[in-house]
């Protein structure tokens, strides 16, 4: 079993919906959470980060954390086609930031 | 404030030769991260240096190494190139200093994009 694990997509949603992207981990001892998007040729960049069960909102994204369920998800509203690029889950153990493959978003006009 | 930098943006290397990454954390950052990128394996962790010294390791041949400095800048090195290194080295630094709940997220650079010929 990965240590997390994404969806690899490609998630296609039409422009102005709402784009819900899903993460799973393995480690139950996990305490740090995060979104990356990544667009094409380029490094990822920061979305959000979340420690506390529940929901943590910023503009358009939404993070939801489930430490009883080892899950993870962003939430995208209003998607725009500048959204489109493949986001990345991250959870932290020990020292390090462990990532999922990560899941490609298309969001069509 | 600079963001992470790393040099050079491009590398070609032929079979057998070695190579040297340098990345210069954002300031005040001691944690610096390694991880390789490639599109079957997507973002693998090689290492994580604090304060010179390496704290965790990834699941990669003793070919990779790495080091830090005082100033916090850092190095990786890869020696005896294979094929199977070409890939994007990306650099990222962290203000994080171990605690588990720490709030601090990785800030990557932009990369040293390494072919092997």
């Amino acid at each position: 079993q990965k240590e997390v694990e994404q969806n690899s997509g490609p998630l296609s949603v039409p422009e102005g919906a709402i784009a819900s992207l899903n993460c799973t981990y393995s480690d139950r001892v996990s305490q740090s959470f995060f979104w990356y998007r990544q667009y094409s040729g380029k490094s990822p960049e920061l979305i959000m980060s979340i420690y506390s069960n529940g929901d943590k909102e910023d503009g358009r994204f939404t993070a939801q954390l489930n430490k009883a369920s080892q899950y993870v998800s962003l939430l995208i509203r209003d998607s725009q086609p500048s959204d489109s690029a493949t986001y990345l889950c991250a959870v932290r153990n020990d020292n390090k930031l462990i990532f999922g493959a990560g899941t490609r978003l298309a969001v069509h006009p | 404030k600079a963001g992470v930098t790393q040099t050079p943006r491009y590398l070609i290397k032929t079979r057998g030769q070695q190579v040297t990454l340098s990345c210069s954390p954002i300031s005040g950052h001691r944690s610096v991260s390694w991880y390789q990128q490639t599109p079957g394996q997507g973002l693998q962790f090689l290492f994580e240096y604090f304060s010179e010294t390496q704290r965790n390791k990834g699941n990669f041949p003793g070919r990779f190494s790495g080091r830090q400095f005082s100033n916090s800048r850092s190095e990786m090195n890869v020696s005896t190139l294979e094929l199977g290194d070409s890939a994007l080295y990306l650099c990222a630094s962290s203000s994080f200093s171990g605690t588990l709940t720490g709030n601090s997220p990785l800030h990557f650079g932009n990369g040293t994009r390494l072919t092997v010929t």
